[in-house]
């Protein structure tokens, strides 16, 4: 499986762009990387996937470097809601034609008013 | 459209005694998940059912835990016996088909406390 890193924390202003960083360096060709989120006390919440371009949605954009080996979710404009625990997730396959998410311990993040 | 629903909220019981938890995840949902998150630390998987067949459970406890999704909808976890390590929230995601190229939706969780 492929295994990722991400920072333990990271702090943002609010209104200003956060950039969260993930080295997957073992994922294979065909794994889309997925990143969830989970405010206090909930259960985790999709943010955003791809596989090999860039995407944008209403919550963020993700950037995939060309080599795939990493990838940085950004929030364009931080929100005091915005605090979480950001996961960057690799999809691997778990047979039967279906698919996994294996979290790892994933990025605090804190948005100071 | 309805999340995946998730009971009990909260369960406290004594080491040795069994639990149950329940799930109903979202309508037309193939594929369902059932995670242990132990405070501070990030899910991790116990099982995936696809419709009603078990897809992966290498990471189930067999010994003590069990899980089954009759007639490939509602799903029930139980634990027993429990031990104080058990104490976790256990979170209940369901997808529509296993999140091959889409996402997972979560439930709020059980929040077990094994005293």
């Amino acid at each position: 499986d492929a295994k990722t890193t991400q920072p333990n924390s990271m702090e943002s202003n609010e209104e200003e762009p956060v950039h969260l960083p993930c080295n997957h360096s073992t994922i294979s060709g065909t794994d889309y990387i997925h990143w969830y989120r989970q405010l206090p006390s909930q259960g985790p919440e999709y943010v955003i996937h791809g596989l090999t371009s860039n995407v944008n949605n209403r919550m963020a954009s993700l950037a995939i470097a060309e080599d795939r080996k990493s990838s940085t979710l950004i929030l364009h404009r931080a929100t005091l809601r915005d605090a979480a625990v950001y996961y960057c997730i690799p999809r691997t396959y778990s047979g039967a034609g279906s698919y996994q998410l294996t979290f790892g311990k994933g990025t605090k993040l804190s948005v100071i008013p | 459209e309805a999340g995946v629903a998730q009971s009990p909220r909260y369960k406290i019981i004594e080491k040795r005694q069994s639990v149950a938890f329940w799930c109903n995840p979202i309508s037309g949902h193939a594929t369902l998940y059932w995670y242990q998150q132990i405070l501070g630390q990030g899910p991790k998987l116990l099982i995936q059912f696809q419709n009603n067949g078990v897809v992966d459970d290498s990471q189930l406890p067999k010994d003590r835990f069990s899980a089954e999704r009759l007639k490939g909808v509602d799903s029930t976890l139980k634990i027993q016996p429990a031990k104080l390590e058990d104490s976790a929230v256990y979170l209940c995601a369901s997808s529509l088909r296993g999140v091959q190229n889409t996402e997972a939706f979560f439930g709020q969780g059980t929040r077990l406390t094994v005293v």
